[in-house]
């Protein structure tokens, strides 16, 4: 079955220590991963996706199909950073985005 | 605004009435999804229409309905109504199908809260 896991619902981090969320996906074919955000009162929104190999606001994510994974990191998490993050996939040739159940952030002053 | 407009935003009722949620797409965008959010639940998809036209289904219930019309706005309708069914319930948007860019744009999601 197609299915995301995040396994942690809440992460407390310092602020300026080092973030990591994780997202492990189940899936046989080639997938297209994304990291989605909502922010307090905001609504949810991209942050990444793995095929731009992007940086946003200092998060990058790599995709390691060995290990079937796509965790979320940043080098030094800031207050701002708190948020509710999902981690999604799409498989090849659906229409279909998976999402997982979700890890909040919480970064302390 | 032109992003994608939810409505209502709050809506209680009871068991086994039927209620009508609605969703305006972004400007533009084609596809339009619906998801579910119960407590713990992550965000389950349900349905996805594509200009018109269903594109592909989850778990939806078979008391739970949906359409796309001709404006590309779309409607969730949920019937027989259960206190499980409480839930945040999401519409999101993209351009085409979501392989372009695949990007989805959310509204801010109807709250429904069965008595």
């Amino acid at each position: 079955a197609q299915r995301v896991t995040q396994p942690e619902k809440l992460l407390s981090v310092f602020k300026g220590a080092p973030v990591e969320l994780k997202c492990n996906y189940s899936y046989s074919g080639s997938p297209e991963l994304f990291w989605y955000v909502q922010y307090s009162r905001q609504r949810l929104q991209l942050l990444l996706r793995h095929i731009s190999r992007e940086s946003i606001k200092g998060f990058t994510a790599d995709l390691n199909k060995g290990e079937t994974s796509f965790h979320l990191k940043k080098p030094f998490a800031q207050e701002e950073d708190s948020a509710m993050y999902y981690c999604a996939l799409k498989p090849s040739g659906t229409y279909k985005y998976i999402f997982g159940t979700g890890t909040r952030l919480k970064v302390l002053a | 605004d032109s992003g994608v407009t939810q409505t209502p935003k709050h809506l209680i009722t009871a068991t086994g009435q039927r209620v009508t949620l609605r969703c305006s797409p972004r400007s533009g965008d084609l596809s339009v999804y619906w998801y579910q959010q119960s407590l713990d639940q992550g965000l389950q998809f349900l349905i996805h229409y594509y200009n018109g036209e269903e594109r592909a289904k989850g778990n939806i219930l078979e008391r739970f309905s949906a359409q796309q019309f001709p404006d590309l706005h779309s409607e969730l309708n949920l019937s027989s109504l259960e206190l499980g069914d409480s839930a945040l319930y999401f519409c999101a948007s993209s351009p085409r199908t979501g392989g372009n860019t695949g990007e989805l744009f959310f509204g801010e999601g109807s709250r429904l809260t069965v008595l």
